[in-house]
């Protein structure tokens, strides 16, 4: 398996301009996770899925954030409009529930979409 | 949820151990404590997780005592290529699989 994949890897944008960051998340996987990352805040969970539906959103800054995952292959965070504070790593990650519900899933992380908003 | 802390950089040498201590006061009785690590330019990669007691695999290990307030990631004999960023964990399992996430330690290996 070729891992989580996301597109794009950068991104450089004008405030105001919509931008949408996109994820495939490894075959099988049955959660799914997106982080924004920065230097002041750390790594911060944005929201999460479970078998495509959404479980807890309470992460997304604001009404400008949104994600979808219309299948069990893909995912997107949208971003309209955008500003220059949005300008963070944007990661993506996976995991599947292989046990009971006292198991811990391991999650595995894309190589995330370094986003810049002039 | 539980909050973590734990130091915000530590030094070492090449051939040293380097042990990290976390803190998680709070922790509850699901909780898992893990351990990832993230090298720069690239995601967080997980190294080593434990419920309670003493854990190790082939790169770490995990020593937890009996009350889980506390843990501590052992690298034996680092090297540079252990420069890196490592975040303590509490939480995952059951019906909630939100992890929060600090900022987390940064090693920095010496030659």
């Amino acid at each position: 398996d070729a891992g989580v994949i996301q597109s794009p890897r950068h991104e450089v944008t004008e405030m105001g301009q919509e931008v949408t960051l996109r994820c495939k998340p490894i075959s099988g996987h049955d959660y799914l996770f997106w982080y924004r990352q920065t230097m002041m805040r750390g790594l911060e969970l944005l929201i999460y899925f479970n078998n495509n539906v959404p479980i807890d959103d309470s992460g997304m800054p604001e009404d400008r954030f949104s994600a979808k995952m219309p299948n069990a292959s893909f995912s997107t965070l949208k971003i309209q409009p955008s500003e220059p504070r949005d300008s963070a790593v944007y990661f993506c990650a996976s995991s599947f529930n292989s046990g009971g519900p006292l198991s811990y899933n391991e999650q595995f992380f894309g190589p995330g979409t370094r986003l810049t908003v002039l | 949820l539980a909050k973590t802390t734990q130091p915000i950089s530590m030094d070492s040498y090449e051939g040293q151990e380097v042990n990290i201590t976390c803190s998680h006061n709070n922790i509850a009785t699901n909780d898992y404590i893990t351990w990832y690590q993230q090298f720069p330019s690239q995601g967080p990669r997980f190294i080593i997780q434990g419920y309670k007691t003493k854990v190790t695999n082939e790169v770490a290990s995990l020593f937890i005592p009996a009350d889980r307030k506390s843990s501590t990631l052992s690298l034996p004999r680092v090297s540079l290529s252990d420069t890196a960023v490592y975040y303590c964990l509490v939480g995952g399992a059951g019906n909630n699989r939100k992890l929060i996430w600090g900022l987390g330690t940064s090693l920095a290996v010496n030659p």
